[in-house]
């Protein structure tokens, strides 16, 4: 059964940091990998998609990274600001045919200090 | 940028009650979702719903549940007799049918308190 494990829970660092989050999971079988943004009481945005092909994706401040074979991906934020407060969650979508849902890791909740 | 809505934002109901969540997809989807997290817990899937019917469902997406999609635009969960259990934020997700986009676009959820 598929685990998805993300660390540290909290974190907390002051603006301009360049800071890197952590997501593992068990079964190296994934179809692709997702980094979400939830901000306190709202829904979730997407940030980046990984195919399980894909080593690395880039948007704007993010990077997320992805090894398979060692069941880890790691988002990369560059000079962070306070509006990047919020909880980051990754999610890994089985390769089980006919599945399309996502199993979601515990979040990491981030705090830059301005 | 088209969006998913869910209404309403804030649901409170007493145990026992039957509830309807609501959800609008992005118009050109055809691959709808439900998820749910309990406060300070994983977000969980609850069922994955194309071409009318359930494509997928978890074990929390019992008998008590169902999923519905009545007319060309509303996708709704429905929960038949609430539990205390059954309080959490609902997400509804959508994900259009091309190749190669696998993101799925998630609502501002609808919060659920069972009293």
């Amino acid at each position: 059964k598929q685990e998805v494990t993300q660390i540290p829970a909290a974190l907390s660092v002051p603006e301009g940091e360049n800071l890197v989050l952590n997501c593992s999971f068990t079964d190296s079988a994934i179809y692709n990998l997702q980094w979400f943004r939830q901000d306190p009481g709202k829904g979730l945005t997407s940030l980046l998609l990984i195919q399980s092909s894909q080593r690395e994706q880039t948007s704007g401040r993010l990077n997320a990274s992805l090894d398979k074979s060692s069941g880890r991906s790691t988002l990369y934020i560059a000079a962070s600001q306070p509006g990047d407060s919020a909880t980051y969650l990754c999610a890994v979508r089985a390769t089980t045919s006919g599945t399309y849902k996502y199993i979601f890791g515990t979040g990491t909740r981030l705090k830059v200090l301005a | 940028e088209p969006e998913v809505t869910q209404t309403p934002s804030h649901q409170v109901t007493q145990m026992g009650q039957e509830v309807i969540l609501r959800c609008v997809p992005i118009s050109n989807h055809l691959y709808f979702y439900w998820y749910r997290q309990i406060l300070g817990q994983k977000v969980e899937f609850l069922v994955s719903f194309y071409n009318n019917e359930i494509s997928e469902k978890s074990e929390i997406f019992d008998d008590q549940f169902s999923v519905e999609r009545p007319d060309g635009s509303n996708f709704t969960l429905k929960i038949r007799s609430t539990k205390l259990e059954d309080s959490a934020m609902y997400f509804c997700a959508s994900k259009p049918l091309l190749a190669g986009v696998d993101t799925q676009y998630f609502g501002p959820g609808t919060r659920l308190t069972v009293l």
